[in-house]
C-alpha cells in the first residue's frame, strides 16, 4: 500500500542550526502538507503547497520556515534558524486532491528537539 | 477561532469494553469532522468522517455522528480490542471556497486496551 515517508524519524539540533526535515509523499498525489505537533499540545497545520507554491499557511509558518520541492518525489520543510519551541513532532501529509471527499494521508512523523 | 476539543487521556479498558472518547468543536462555518488514528510507530490515519449534519461516520467497528445541535462528534465503539490501543485525533475542516486540507485537530485521546 502506497504510503507517505519521512526522514529523520528523530533529529536533535542545536539552537540556531538550520534543519531539513524530508518527505516523499504517494506519488500520484497532487497537494502536500506539513502540520506539527508540540508536546502535548495539538496537531497544527503549518503550510500547504501545490503546483510548486504554497496554497496556504498559518500564523506559525514565519520567515523562518520554507517549503520547496526539490524534485519529481521530494517535499522539504526547512528551518532556518532553529529555536527551542520549535521542539516538535512534523507531520507530512500528501492527498490526491483538496476537496474534503478524499483522504489526507500523512507519515509517521520526524520528531525535532532543539536543545 | 475554530476549534477542537477531545477528551483528555490517556482511557484505559479491557477488552471487549465500551469506548466513548468525546469531542466538541466550534466553527464559523459549517464544517467536516473526522477521526484519525495513530497506532504506535505510524502516521495518522484517516478512521472516519462526516460532512454533514446527522451524517454517520463508521470504519472497523468505530462509529460517530455529526451532531449540528450539540457541536460533537463522540467516537464509540462496542467492544474494543488490544488491536485499538492508539491515539485517537478529532479534527474538523472548513472547505472555504475549494481550500486544501486544513485540518483543525483536538490534542489526541491515548486509548490502551489491557487484554
Amino acid at each position: 500500500e502506497p504510503e507517505v515517508t519521512q526522514t529523520p524519524s528523530h533529529q536533535v539540533t542545536q539552537m540556531g542550526q538550520e534543519v531539513i526535515l524530508r518527505c516523499v509523499p504517494i506519488s500520484n498525489h497532487l497537494y502536500f502538507y506539513w502540520y506539527r505537533q508540540i508536546l502535548g499540545q495539538k496537531v497544527e497545520f503549518l503550510v500547504s503547497f501545490y503546483n510548486n507554491e504554497i496554497s496556504e499557511k498559518s500564523e506559525i509558518f514565519d520567515d523562518q520556515f520554507s517549503v520547496e520541492r526539490p524534485d519529481g518525489s521530494n517535499f522539504t520543510l526547512k528551518i532556518r534558524s532553529t529555536k527551542l519551541e520549535d521542539s516538535a513532532m512534523y507531520f507530512c501529509a500528501s492527498s490526491v486532491g483538496h476537496r474534503l471527499t478524499g483522504e489526507l494521508f500523512f507519515g509517521e512523523g520526524s520528531r525535532l528537539t532543539v536543545l | 477561532g475554530d476549534s477542537v476539543t477531545q477528551m483528555e487521556g490517556p482511557v484505559t479498558l479491557s477488552e471487549e469494553a465500551f469506548l466513548t472518547i468525546n469531542c466538541t468543536y466550534t466553527a464559523t462555518g459549517y464544517p467536516s469532522l473526522f477521526w484519525y488514528v495513530q497506532y504506535p510507530g505510524e502516521g495518522l490515519q484517516l478512521l472516519l468522517k462526516a460532512t454533514k449534519a446527522d451524517d454517520k461516520g463508521s470504519n472497523k467497528g468505530f462509529e460517530a455522528t455529526y451532531r449540528k445541535e450539540t457541536t460533537s462528534f463522540h467516537l464509540e465503539k462496542g467492544s474494543v480490542q488490544v488491536s485499538d490501543s492508539a491515539v485517537y485525533f478529532c479534527a474538523l475542516s472548513l472547505n472555504s471556497g475549494g481550500s486544501n486540507y486544513k485540518l483543525t485537530f483536538g490534542k489526541g485521546t491515548l486509548l490502551t486496551v489491557n487484554p
